[in-house]
């Protein structure tokens, strides 16, 4: 039973789409995050969502808009799509906003934008 | 303000060579500190963690120490293997439940 999934895991895609990462968690947990990682596997959070409410909203481009149906999902959309999105991208969850709870990864979606 | 510093890699090391990966933290009040594991073409795992100062936190034959007066958590093994390769991120969380990440560091561990 995976814990953190995303779908898909590859996703290759033209300047200009938008496109969408969907996340799901079965660990009941309540905090959802987005990660970006760059080839230099630098690790840059993006979002955080807790019981579906936006908790952190790094500086991002407003072209990345998260969508949280229910707190078992935390879907990223981009849209207009550019060269330097291309990373690997991260969901993540824990347990609640006490600051002391280890986070669960996903496999990650690596996007190519060409 | 919070951040953590990871010493740069990419580390090579000799199978059952000691491994040391250093990493300090600056932080307001009393953060929990971890250690994560990224295996290649994985999400990032948990290895370890430690969360009050003097604790130590352990899995899989590594350790590492919070030590506060240093404000440091570094990484050690006694004797890699070749399956310990893998980016290692040193991280704190502190009030607020975010995450700050080291750089990660790439170790390659050759037979």
């Amino acid at each position: 039973d995976t814990a953190v999934s995303q779908t898909p895991k590859y996703l290759v895609t033209q300047m200009g789409n938008d496109k969408s990462i969907k996340c799901e968690q079965n660990l009941g947990h309540d905090t959802m995050y987005w990660y970006k990682q760059d080839s230099k596997k630098f690790l840059k959070i993006m979002f955080s969502y807790n019981n579906k409410e936006l908790i952190i909203n790094e500086t991002v481009p407003n072209r990345f808009s998260p969508k949280s149906p229910d707190k078992a999902h935390l879907n990223l959309h981009i849209n207009s799509l550019e060269l330097g999105d291309s990373a690997v991208y991260f969901c993540a969850s824990s347990q609640d906003l006490t600051g002391h709870d280890e986070q669960y990864f996903g496999p990650g979606t690596r996007l190519t934008v060409t | 303000g919070n951040s953590v510093t990871q010493m740069e890699g990419p580390v090579t090391l000799s199978e059952e060579a000691f491994l040391t990966i250093n990493c300090t933290y600056t932080a307001t009040g009393y953060p929990s500190l971890f250690w994560y594991v990224q295996y290649p073409g994985e999400g990032l795992q948990l290895l370890l963690k430690a969360t009050k100062a003097d604790d130590k936190g352990s899995n899989k034959g590594f350790e590492a120490t919070y030590r506060k007066e240093t404000t440091s958590f570094h990484l050690e093994k006694g004797s890699v293997q070749v399956s310990d390769s893998a980016v290692y991120f040193c991280a704190l969380i502190n009030t607020g439940n975010q995450f700050y990440f080291g750089t990660g560091t790439s170790l390659t561990v050759i037979p």
